[in-house]
């Protein structure tokens, strides 16, 4: 099965709103990131956290980082339509060198 | 603009045809992957380049062969492809392999084989 999984799969808030997700995944990582992909194109990198931190904020956007639980989540505060997109958390795994997996996804819409 | 630009953009291809896909990056990367994604899936790693070294090969059938001739150029070569074969195909790069920074994606080729 997948290293990452993200819950909810899709999410629908109104602008303005907070928008949180979560990942969750399986095995030691070395670190976690996030990627977002506007629909049928490339994914962008958002954020990364290292195994040794708990948080990391950027801009908007606020990850942790919970290695007992195996979880991380991204919250997106004051939404826009322009977020609208779907959101990644990809493992780079612990001794397996960088290779990133992904999970599923998120699928976020903000309605304006 | 991530510095990796993907060609074709969309491509529609026979069973019986012969296509390749191709990727270049402007970065300095030491890293290549192909990645592809199909419709409610998570992306699958395919193939991962190092140093022009390929490290890694998931199981992907035969009928996919990648090609690396130098560090700024990945190719995807396509033949005798079945219908489910339609996805999307990323190429992404990093860095370097053992460093696990983030990674840098072209916007991807749209796949659909008839």
């Amino acid at each position: 099965s997948q290293q990452g999984e993200e819950d909810p799969q899709a999410l629908s808030i109104q602008e303005g709103e907070n928008a949180t997700m979560n990942c969750s995944y399986k095995t030691s990582i070395n670190n976690l990131q996030w990627y977002r992909q506007n629909s049928g194109r490339g994914l962008v990198h958002l954020i990364l956290i290292r195994s040794n931190e708990r948080e990391k904020h950027s801009g908007r956007l606020r990850v942790t980082l919970d290695t007992s639980k195996k979880s991380s989540s991204l919250l997106i505060t004051a939404s826009r339509a322009a977020d609208t997109a779907s959101y990644f958390c990809a493992t780079v795994l612990y001794n397996q060198g960088g290779k990133l997996i992904f999970g599923q996804g998120t699928e976020l819409s903000v309605k304006p | 603009e991530t510095g990796v630009t993907q060609t074709p953009r969309h491509l529609v291809m026979g069973m019986t045809n012969k296509k390749s896909l191709k990727c270049e990056q402007h970065l300095g990367h030491n890293a290549m992957y192909w990645y592809k994604q199909s419709a409610k899936k998570p992306l699958e790693l395919m193939f991962v380049y190092s140093l022009e070294e390929r490290v890694e090969n998931n199981s992907v059938p035969s009928r996919f062969s990648p090609e690396c001739p130098n560090s700024s150029h990945l190719f995807l070569h396509l033949h005798t492809l079945q219908p489910e074969d339609s996805a999307l195909y990323l190429c992404a790069s990093s860095q370097d392999l053992s460093y696990g920074g983030e990674a840098f994606f072209g916007q991807g080729t749209r796949l659909t084989v008839v």
